[in-house]
């Protein structure tokens, strides 16, 4: 079974400041890692992902994420937050390979952004 | 192209009825998975949809159902509705076994 936690539910950062949303993961089989952000009312929008390739991984709106297999994390990292940011963050683990890409999500986080 | 639509975007249904969400995939996407998200929570699988057949199902009774269609495009079914049913239901598409899903905005469902 796979599992994703997500520390802290609530994150608060001034603008400008470095944002770091955390998640462990739990996998039995070598995993697939993603970011999703959801605004208020809206569906989930994909950030980022690693599928085995580099363990740096960029996303879309200067996030980043590093994949650490021997601390079984995936952390969420931008060096300067933007207002915008505000939003609800989750993190999913699904199995690698096959055609059955079920998802399991973290709670989320959520990004408050103080001016 | 276009995104994953949802219809409708807001549901009001009275408990023990029975109510059917709709979904058209991206298009190119041959993959349909469905999702709940209670308030609050992470999206929870429902199951997925590959070539109009079940393809995994999450840890959901029988009275939630699903259908895909020739052209990708899904339906979710859910009967004898509970107050705990009420949640955001999220559609999402793929490619087959390429890795990543485009999501819907959903639709809100609301149990009274």
């Amino acid at each position: 079974a796979q599992s994703v936690t997500q520390l802290g539910s609530h994150v608060s950062v001034s603008e400008g400041a470095l944002v770091l949303l955390r998640c462990n993961y739990s996998s039995s089989v070598p995993p697939y890692l993603f970011w999703y952000v959801q605004y208020p009312n809206q569906g989930l929008q994909l950030l980022l992902k690693y599928t085995s390739a580099a363990t740096l991984v960029k996303g879309i709106n200067g996030f980043e994420a590093e994949f650490k297999k021997s601390e079984t994390s995936f952390h969420l990292t931008k060096p300067s937050a933007h207002m915008s940011d505000a939003a609800e963050y989750f993190c999913a683990v699904s199995k690698s390979g096959g055609s059955n890409y079920k998802l399991t999500f973290g709670k989320g986080t959520l990004l408050t952004v103080n001016p | 192209e276009t995104g994953v639509t949802q219809s409708p975007t807001h549901l009001i249904k009275t408990r023990g009825q029975q109510v059917t969400l709709r979904c058209s995939s991206q298009s190119g996407h041959n993959t349909v998975s469905w999702y709940q998200q209670a308030l609050g929570q992470g999206p929870q699988f429902i199951f997925q949809y590959y070539r109009e057949e079940e393809n995994g199902r999450g840890n959901f009774p029988p009275r939630f159902s699903g259908l895909q269609f020739p052209n990708y495009s899904s339906e979710l079914n859910v009967n004898a509705l509970e107050l705990d049913d009420s949640a955001l239901y999220l559609c999402a598409s793929s490619w087959g076994d390429r890795v990543g899903y485009t999501f819907g905005s959903g639709t809100r469902l609301t149990v009274v």
